[in-house]
């Protein structure tokens, strides 16, 4: 039981450049996230997904996008990378509130990533 | 806006009871409070959480105020490995975890 693995771990891109950062999960979670952590700060929701084949915005979306066509994989997409979006990617799956479900998160270890 | 305050910093010797603050003065009745910690170069994980009554875990315990407007994360023993940054979350209704986690209170625990 692997939990949740993201892959890449560490990216370097240069300006414009595209790239994607894909999460798996192995617990059967309906639910996946995307966050970003800046230094000193705390984790900043980007987007995230209530189920196979839906995605909804978090509070930072501008320049991500992302796909969940399997229930087990949200990737996030970096269309043309901008410096802004250096950052340390977590990626994090839950349960639902639904019967003895707490909403527990649980996250991935992060994917450092780059942007020159 | 699902904001908590904590303090930036805390610190305790290794074996002793840590009581970390947390401050939620605008909690709505249904919001659960959460609390997650992040070690050094991981991600978050989930300590506890609860409503309005007081709770325990193999990690840690969580005593929440009767007005609801301040909880307090219990650790009982502080080691070493328990030096990370604590996460006081509030937790609205619905099925979606879209946590707002903030700064955090940054834990030292020393010899």
């Amino acid at each position: 039981n692997a939990g949740v693995t993201q892959t890449p771990k560490f990216r370097v891109l240069k300006t414009g450049q595209s790239m994607t950062l894909l999460c798996a999960q192995d617990m059967n979670h309906e639910y996946m996230y995307w966050y970003r952590q800046d230094p000193g700060m705390g984790l900043r929701l980007i987007h995230y997904s209530v189920g196979e084949g839906t995605t909804a915005k978090g509070e930072v979306p501008d320049g991500y996008n992302v796909s969940r066509l399997k229930k087990q994989n949200f990737l996030l997409g970096l269309e043309s990378a901008a410096p802004s979006q250096t950052s340390v990617y977590f990626c994090a799956s839950s349960y639902g509130n639904r019967g003895p479900h707490t909403g527990e998160l649980f996250f991935g270890e992060g994917s450092r990533l780059t942007v020159l | 806006d699902a904001k908590t305050t904590q303090p930036n910093s805390m610190e305790s010797n290794e074996e002793e009871p840590v009581h970390l603050p947390c401050n939620h003065s605008t909690i709505s009745g249904t919001d659960y409070i959460h609390w997650y910690r992040q070690l050094p170069s991981q991600g978050p994980e989930y300590v506890i959480h609860g409503l309005t009554s007081n709770v325990n875990n193999r990690m840690a315990s969580l005593a929440i105020a009767e007005d609801r407007k301040s909880s307090t994360l219990i650790l009982h023993r502080a080691t070493l490995r328990d030096a990370a940054v604590y996460y006081c979350i509030r937790k609205p209704t619905g099925t979606a975890s879209k946590l707002t986690f903030g700064t955090g209170t940054r834990l030292q625990v020393t010899l």
